[in-house]
């Protein structure tokens, strides 16, 4: 089975503060993604990447950054958390030409 | 732009019969179409994809139509159970490149006894 883990279920941080949000992919997957859920917005795109070291912008990428070390880790990181950044946090990962998406179990973050 | 429609409001009906969701995209024809249900508080979960020469596909319980013409595909749970209860997301890869996917905002479904 694909496995798709977070490194947190839940956090709370304050304003300002620097936040790293961890996903591990153990299908040797070539892209990841990180994601966002809004209520009645629902799945926003931040940032994906398609190898090592490589990142695209997705529809959100502002406030957000990102990094793809290892091929199986990749990290999005809130430079300075602000209280718009609440929300349920969901990493992806796929293979092949068809794109079927993995997701772990998400991150419900909360900024004070 | 590209855009995918799911019905907002939540689908109610009883336990036992057929439930329809619908997703509706525009300008764009994609390759293949992706339905996902997301429980609350979890991730989304792959459950079909369909291809654009296919018109039906079927797993179980599950049935998926695609018309291209239309712009339509149609996610049916026949029998339906209050397991089957979740939120069901339709996904379309604009960029053709099988990449990236975006999603529907997703449909609400509660089965009641």
């Amino acid at each position: 089975d694909v496995k798709v883990t977070q490194s947190s279920r839940y956090l709370v941080k304050r304003t300002g503060e620097k936040v790293f949000l961890e996903c591990v992919q153990d299908m040797d997957h070539e892209n990841m993604f990180w994601y966002r859920q809004d209520p009645g917005l629902g799945l926003r795109l931040i940032y994906f990447s398609y190898d090592v070291k490589m990142k695209e912008k997705g529809d959100i990428p502002e406030g957000y950054s990102v990094s793809r070390e290892k091929k199986e880790r990749f990290s999005l990181i809130l430079e300075s958390a602000s209280t718009n950044q609440t929300s349920m946090y969901l990493c992806a990962s796929s293979t092949g030409d068809l794109g079927t998406q993995y997701f772990g179990p998400g991150t419900r973050l909360l900024v004070l | 732009s590209q855009k995918i429609e799911q019905n907002s409001e939540a689908l109610n009906i009883q336990e036992g019969k057929t439930a329809t969701l619908t997703c509706n995209y525009t300008n764009y024809s994609p390759a293949y179409l992706q339905w996902y249900r997301q429980d609350p508080g979890r991730g989304p979960v792959f459950l079909l994809l369909i291809r654009e020469n296919e018109k039906e596909k079927r797993k179980e319980r599950l049935k998926v139509t695609f018309d291209t013409t239309l712009k339509q595909s149609l996610f049916h749970i026949t029998a339906s159970q209050p397991a089957d209860s979740a939120t069901y997301l339709c996904a379309l890869d604009f960029t053709g490149g099988g990449n990236k996917l975006t999603f529907g905002t997703g449909t609400q479904l509660k089965v009641e006894l």
